[in-house]
């Protein structure tokens, strides 16, 4: 049989409240953090960034936090629908390239 | 437009067989990464390329995996002989050139490569 594999962390939220989910990164270096999302079958597709010295920016329903101090990144959903059920993946971009680390992911399920 | 595009979509094969997936990036783009997600690892970057011209394949897992890029709109990922370990989705991502957008990579959908 298979191994025991990636357990992912799970959120689950009630359609129209707003969902908060977290990420620790480890490299001091990173000059880009960026959020994923991956739908079931497909592949991770952009959401929103942030330059590292910035602490917030927001976008379209989302905003992203950076708390370099303690290496957290977190992502904010207002409003949280059923199209937003899927894995979220923050990623961090070292800095002097493009080499990009994905984290683990964490899923998000959305009840109606 | 059309997106970052692979193919196969789906591969099953033996074990010792030589396996070729495919790429075409999105028009445009200067950079071309290829992933390999799994369970048990979640989404490993195994080596990017700057206008053709490999920048890092230290994510490479063996001598077995080797990749190229003969242009701007393609690329292969070559693993051979396969091994079940081998078993995963592979994605191809591109990327326009450093810029404000820079960082952002378009995924293609992925080969699921399943070795027996």
């Amino acid at each position: 049989g298979e191994s025991v594999g990636l357990h992912l962390p799970t959120l689950s939220v009630q359609e129209g409240d707003n969902s908060i989910i977290n990420c620790a990164y480890s490299n001091s270096a990173s000059d880009y953090f960026i959020w994923y999302k991956q739908e079931s079958g497909k592949g991770p597709q952009f959401i929103i960034d942030i330059r590292s010295n910035m602490d917030k920016r927001q976008g379209q329903r989302v905003t992203v936090l950076l708390n370099k101090t303690v290496k957290h990144l977190s992502l904010q959903i207002a409003a949280t629908q059923p199209g937003d059920s899927a894995v979220y993946f923050c990623a961090e971009k070292l800095g002097g390239g493009f080499k990009t680390i994905f984290g683990a992911g964490t899923r998000l399920f959305v009840k109606a | 437009d059309a997106g970052v595009i692979q193919s196969p979509r789906h591969e099953v094969t033996e074990m010792g067989q030589e396996v070729t997936l495919r790429c075409k990036p999105i028009s445009g783009h200067d950079y071309l990464f290829w992933y390999r997600q799994t369970m048990m690892r979640g989404l490993e970057l195994l080596i990017y390329f700057n206008n053709n011209v490999p920048i890092d394949d230290s994510g490479m897992p063996e001598d077995r995996f080797s990749a190229k890029m003969p242009n701007a709109s393609f690329s292969t990922l070559k693993i051979q002989p396969s091994e079940p370990r081998d078993s995963a989705v592979y994605f191809c991502a591109s990327s326009p050139i450093a810029g404000p957008a820079g960082h952002e990579q378009f995924f293609g959908p992925g080969t699921r490569l399943t070795v027996l």
